[in-house]
């Protein structure tokens, strides 16, 4: 089955405490991306991978680290979480076109509480 | 404010009528993406419409693009309770900003049976 997957869906972790959350597709997707969504702001942009080893910052990406060492994986760092980082997060892949990207397949959110 | 924007905030309807929401973005693009999310769940895709075309269908999802106005409409027809869910648009502006794409804070439609 198609799918992209998060883990964990939910992590509960204290200020300054590094975590990762992982994200992998088998889509075989060159791009990926990953969001967080805050009540009344919708979803803001992170980071995101147009292919391996190529990744540009969003327009939240203060905070977090990201990397992309293979196609199917994204994982999306917290180097030192801090409360303002409690967030519902989405991993994101798609096709790419000629200066576009394509329809988005979302994974299932991971809902992180930072104490 | 932000590049897509829905409009209304919130849309209350009863089943059988059909439900419009509108999207407003503020710089060109390539296109721009429909997306529907239950309760605190991943977001599903709708419908993609590309720049050039102004009008896509899909079952009872009609998605209108009128870009010299710089704005995006989603219909749904015969709405049914199943529809009740949050719709956001997102736009992909392509060139130098070729793969951000930036969403609508979206719209909560609730279908009463």
């Amino acid at each position: 089955e198609a799918q992209v997957t998060q883990n964990p869906r939910y992590l509960i972790t204290v200020t300054g405490k590094k975590l990762t959350v992982t994200c992998s597709q088998n889509m075989n997707h060159e791009y990926m991306s990953w969001y967080r969504q805050d009540p009344g702001l919708g979803l803001r942009q992170i980071y995101y991978s147009m292919n391996v080893e190529v990744t540009d910052k969003g327009d939240v990406p203060e905070g977090y680290k990201v990397s992309r060492k293979e196609k199917r994986n994204f994982p999306l760092i917290l180097e030192s979480p801090s409360p303002n980082q409690t967030s519902l997060y989405f991993c994101a892949s798609s096709l790419i076109g000629t200066g576009y990207t394509d329809t988005q397949y979302f994974g299932p959110g991971t809902r992180l509480t930072v104490l | 404010s932000q590049q897509g924007e829905e409009d209304p905030q919130a849309l209350s309807i009863q089943e059988g009528e059909n439900a419009t929401m509108n999207c407003s973005y503020k710089t060109s693009i390539n296109n721009l993406q429909w997306y529907r999310q239950n309760s605190g769940r991943g977001l599903v895709h709708l419908i993609l419409i590309r720049s050039n075309e102004r009008e896509k269908h899909s079952g009872r999802l009609r998605v209108t693009l009128d870009t010299s106005k710089k704005s995006s409409s989603l219909l749904i027809t015969a709405s049914r309770a199943a529809d009740t869910a949050s719709y956001f648009c997102a736009t992909d502006a392509g060139g130098t900003s070729y793969g951000k794409l930036t969403f609508g804070q979206g719209t909560i439609l609730t279908v009463h049976p």
